[in-house]
Parts: structure tokens; sequence; C-alpha cells
């Protein structure tokens, strides 16, 4: 199985702050890969997929990058409504395997 | 505007099958482009993907579940299950039903979950 770990496991942060969130796969996977955000007692939310690609709807501050083992969720200007959980998931290779999260709290 | 629900028992024994059905709205489950996914959540936060089926019937596993999962479909009903059979402590989690879709906006195949149901809780305790 392809192993994801991202990093840090939780950050404190402040509205308006540049939050960056850092997901690593245990081989390449080329751009297959999506973040969600998950907040307390809903289901997760595709965000990101194809590692840049944004979903529709999602607010432009969010941005994805990366490619091969290391890939990055950057939100630009952090809102009130981003304190969540944030997850990277890879589609390269099944079993899809996901990230352990990363907490952004309010600071 | 595609919607999915899960149903099913909350508590479960253990030992015995975890049932849980996954009904789709606003679509149909006959679509090609989609696999119908069950993924589970720990209490601890860590989502693991089961297993997914596509409206043909094919199915493919998490080999790491494989041996106690079936995922079935009937596109009569617009729907498709989830069973886990030998049930432990380790397996209560919130269950998700999930569509996994196989294309992006440009037509590449690359998987993603683009929509969920909103999970359901099982608890496995005698």
């Amino acid at each position: 199985d392809i192993q994801m770990t991202q990093s840090p496991s939780s950050l404190s942060a402040s509205v308006g702050d540049r939050v960056t969130i850092t997901c690593r796969a245990s081989q390449s996977i080329t751009t297959f890969l999506n973040w969600y955000q998950q907040k307390p007692g809903k289901a997760p939310k595709l965000l990101i997929q194809a590692a840049s690609s944004l979903q529709s709807g999602v607010p432009s501050r969010f941005s994805g990058s990366g490619s091969g083992t290391d890939f990055t969720l950057t939100i630009t200007s952090l809102q009130p409504e981003d304190f969540a959980t944030y997850y990277c998931q890879q589609s390269y290779n099944t079993p899809w395997t996901f990230g352990q999260g990363t907490r952004v709290e309010f600071k | 505007q595609m919607q999915l629900q899960e149903s099913g028992p909350g508590l479960v024994k253990p030992s015995q099958t975890l049932s849980l059905t996954c009904t789709v709205s606003g679509g149909s489950i006959r679509n090609g482009a989609y696999y119908w996914t069950w993924i589970r959540q720990h209490p601890g936060k860590d989502l693991e993907w089961i297993g997914h089926i596509l409206h043909s019937g094919g199915t493919y596993y998490n080999p790491s579940l494989k041996s106690r999962v079936i995922v079935s479909i009937d596109t009569s009903k617009n729907q498709f299950s989830l069973k886990l059979n030998s049930v432990t402590a380790a397996d209560t989690a919130m269950y998700y039903c999930a569509r996994d879709a196989r294309y992006d906006s440009r037509g590449y195949a690359h998987d993603s979950f683009d929509i969920w149901g909103q999970g359901t809780m099982v608890t496995v305790s005698s």
C-alpha cells in the first residue's frame, strides 16, 4: 500500500494567515493526489483533485501543488470557515489511502 | 443534485455481521463513470477505504479487509450495500458511502470522492 504522511498533524493560525500543509507519498504518485476538508460532525468535502485542480465552488484562496512524492495545500488568507481538518488521498494505486489529517485550529 | 444516504444498525455485536445500505438519489447508479464506494473513519480520525463496486457488479476491496467484506449493488433500487462479517471492536467507526468519480473534468482517468453521504456511526459491542 502507498503510505501518505501529512505534516504538521495540527497547527494554530489566525484569520488572514497563510497556511501550508504538506503531504508526502511513500512512492511516486505523479499527480494522483486529492485534498479534502472535514468539519466536525460532517463528511469530508473534496477541495482539490489531481494535485492542483480546484473543485467547482471551492474558494480561490485554496490551492494545491506538487508532483511525484511531495505535495502542498495552501490557504492564502485563512477565513473563519476554514478551521477544519484537511486530508490528502492518493488515487494512483488501489487500495486508495489517506493521510492522517492536519487539524487547523484557531490561535 | 445527487445525494447519498447511509442506513443500517448503529450497534452490532462482536463476531456478527455489519450490514449497511447506501441509497442514491438525484441520479442513476447505472452510470459507468463512477465507482460506488465505502469508506470508514475510526474515532481517532483515520480514514480507511473499504472497497467499491461498479454498476456492472465488478468489485475491488481493500486487501486488509477483503476476507470479511462484500459490497453489492441493486440498480433497480438505486442502492448499494456493505456487509462486513466477524466484526470486532476495531470495526467501530463512522461509515460513509461515497461516489468515486473515475474521470476528472478534462476526461482523464483520475479518481476522487466527489460526493459523500452524511455517515452512520457503527459501534461493535456486546
